[in-house]
């Protein structure tokens, strides 16, 4: 069984653009995270999703950021326009049930310069 | 909002000896979870924990929830040079499924 999927696993981008990052959940999992972690600090939580849904996005620093689960499968998450605070490795994990394990990809690295 | 601090944020040590790092809160969590992060790879769930004095094994693995509900450590036994990484500590504390994770604590291992 495929584990959750994460493209592209580095981005480098100038401040100012637009960057698009992309989760494959595993098959079959409603529930849908995207974390980030910056500069070597903790993995701070930005959304969640079960379905399509938002379930919480409190996470979510700003209105720069979009994210969205279109049909309940996989997620993308759109940083327009970029900063450069913004760079950071950014995680989407996957689980089974509501506070269920959850299961992480490799994470999308992005650089903003 | 929630934060938990996780010490110690470094350990070198020789191979063989025993690890600790441990996780602290000012709320009381529900759910107590040690993930591990190898380079290049997303965190790996090593040991969940779900009820205050639970104690758990896994291998040379062991972890425990606080009876506080507010802490929870992590002891290697026996470290070996593939225990080498990043470990974080995890925690859910509402009815929610976010997890608020610890800084990390990097292991490195000396053969």
């Amino acid at each position: 069984e495929a584990g959750v999927t994460q493209f592209p696993s580095h981005s480098v981008i100038e401040k100012g653009q637009t960057v698009t990052l992309r989760c494959d959940p595993i098959s079959g999992h409603d529930n849908l995270y995207w974390y980030r972690r910056v500069m070597g600090k903790e993995i701070k939580f930005l959304l969640h999703f079960v379905k399509e849904s938002k379930q919480d996005e409190s996470g979510m620093p700003n209105n720069r950021f979009l994210a969205e689960r279109t049909g309940g499968t996989y997620s993308t998450l759109k940083v327009q326009p970029a900063e450069l605070e913004d760079s950071g490795v950014y995680f989407c994990a996957s689980s089974q049930e509501w506070r269920g394990i959850q299961y992480f990809g490799a994470g999308t690295r992005l650089s903003v310069l | 909002g929630q934060q938990l601090n996780q010490s110690p944020q470094s350990m070198f040590i020789q191979e063989g000896e025993d690890v600790s790092m441990n996780c602290t809160s000012s709320s009381i969590f529900n759910t107590w979870l040690w993930y591990k992060q190898d380079p290049g790879e997303g965190p790996v769930l090593l040991i969940a924990l779900y009820k205050a004095g639970e104690l758990t094994s896994n291998g040379r693995l062991t972890a425990q929830f606080g009876i506080t509900r507010k802490d929870s450590f992590l002891n290697i036994s026996a470290s070996i040079p593939s225990d080498v990484g990043i470990y974080f500590c995890a925690g859910n504390y509402n009815q929610g499924g976010k997890l608020i994770f610890g800084q990390g604590t990097e292991l490195s291992v000396k053969p």
